[in-house]
């Protein structure tokens, strides 16, 4: 089992709509927890943050933590096509030592 | 300003050369990594030091080596460069070594040919 996983996609949604992005992982004393989004041919941005279990909001960007399930999720309203990109979810493991990215959900919102 | 910045952007080269990759920061942060992103999009945490301490070293192979002259500066010398190392190398920065939050270089694409 992978340590922090996700569906490489390609994940497509019409513009207007909500995108649902989904990792899960395998260290189940991991703290914190983040979203960065990733343009072709750039660098990772870091997008949202999460440590508690439950939601949390930033503008058309939710995440959701649930520790007991070891799943996170990002929930994009609004569907943009610049929202179209590569998302990568990435943990902090128990040790708090090294962070775990994920592969990667390939992102496409669609006119 | 660019906040880190990475030097060379595209690095093509031969197998078993040796070349480097620079890295610095104006941020002011106390810690700074190395990241390996292959062909797949999976990144990976190479190394990362904090004000001039080695804080992290992954499973790197040892032809892998980062130096930190100071807090703002990490590079990344590669030994005798083989096909496997093609990827692309990010540098990053943080306040302290918790990764939070973390700004990108925008990346050296190395390619071995």
């Amino acid at each position: 089992q992978k340590e922090v996983e996700q569906n490489s996609g390609p994940l497509s949604v019409p513009e207007g709509a909500i995108a649902s992005l989904n990792c899960t992982y395998s260290d189940r004393g991991s703290q914190s927890f983040f979203w960065y989004r990733q343009y072709s041919g750039k660098s990772p941005e870091l997008i949202m943050s999460i440590y508690s279990n439950g939601d949390k909001e930033d503008g058309r960007f939710t995440a959701q933590l649930n520790k007991a399930s070891q799943y996170v999720s990002l929930l994009i309203r609004d569907s943009q096509p610049s929202d179209s990109a590569t998302y990568l979810c990435a943990v902090i493991g128990s040790s708090a030592s090294k962070i775990i990215f994920g592969s990667g959900t390939r992102l496409s919102i669609r006119p | 300003d660019t906040a880190v910045s990475q030097t060379p952007k595209y690095l093509v080269t031969q197998m078993g050369n040796d070349k480097s990759i620079k890295c610095e920061q104006n941020l002011g942060h106390d810690t700074m990594y190395w990241y390996k992103q292959d062909s797949k999009k999976f990144l990976k945490i190479m190394f990362s030091y904090n004000n001039k301490e080695l804080i992290i070293n992954e499973t790197v192979p040892n032809r892998f080596s980062p130096k930190s002259p100071d807090k703002a500066h990490l590079n990344l010398h590669i030994n005798s460069l083989e096909l496997g190392d093609s990827a692309v190398y990010f540098c990053a920065s943080s306040q302290d070594g918790t990764f939070e939050p973390q700004h990108f270089g925008d990346g050296t694409r190395l390619s071995i040919l």
